[in-house]
């Protein structure tokens, strides 16, 4: 089915350690988003690739990087984990910047102990 | 700048029950109104949207009217079903520069009991 798949789905990782979430759209959109999800916060932007070869800062980036490794992926990385960054970690992506509706990927459940 | 306000949950229903949850808004100029949808274990889905005042989006019994008076943009369902059992998100999206981001409500938890 054409949507957004996230990998992987669930992740334990202890304090300091690296990692990266991988996300793959096949919709030939645009636009790739990087949200995590909390209890009492709804969803935060991270990152956001408005176009192949641009990223730019969502409202939360401390402590996250990203790569648009094409116009079909777009990862996620953080480079020394903290408790704080546990959360669920959705990917999602546009046609455009300016195109109303995403297309979200289900979701990586990541703890951080 | 901008932002959604919606009803905190979690709400508890019957099965065909009347349904509404609560969204209001802040925005400068004409924003761009959407109601999305999470199942468990799910990502979110666009569940209807609303591009300009008075404009009314639907899809699976699910309505909002876009009320640019009370800036609100309330989902109703006439009945709902157990597999209604979700949560929503009110969003809004500015139509200009950075006001184009979506900004998101915290989400409404809707259970539905047989």
């Amino acid at each position: 089915n054409a949507g957004v798949t996230q990998t992987p789905k669930f992740q334990v990782l202890k304090t300091g350690q690296s990692m990266t979430l991988q996300c793959a759209q096949d919709m030939n959109h645009n636009s790739m988003y990087w949200y995590r999800q909390d209890p009492g916060m709804g969803l935060r932007l991270i990152y956001y690739s408005a176009s192949e070869g641009t990223t730019d800062k969502g409202e939360v980036p401390n402590g996250y990087n990203v790569s648009r490794l094409n116009k079909r992926e777009f990862s996620l990385r953080l480079e020394s984990a903290a408790p704080s960054q546990t959360s669920v970690y959705f990917c999602a992506s546009s046609e455009s910047a300016g195109v109303l509706s995403y297309t979200f990927g289900s979701g990586t459940r990541l703890t951080v102990v | 700048g901008n932002s959604v306000t919606q009803m905190e949950g979690p709400v508890t229903l019957s099965e065909e029950a009347f349904l509404t949850i609560n969204c209001t808004y802040t925005a400068t100029g004409y924003p761009s109104l959407f109601w999305y949808v999470q199942y468990p274990g799910e990502g979110l889905q666009l569940l209807l949207k609303a591009t300009k005042a008075d404009d009314k989006g639907s899809n699976k019994g699910f309505e909002a009217t876009y009320r640019k008076e009370t800036t609100s943009f309330h989902l109703e369902k006439g009945s709902v079903q157990v597999s209604d059992s979700a949560v929503y998100f009110c969003a809004l999206r500015g139509n200009a520069g950075n006001n184009r981001k979506l900004i998101w409500g915290l989400g409404t938890s809707l259970a539905v009991n047989p």
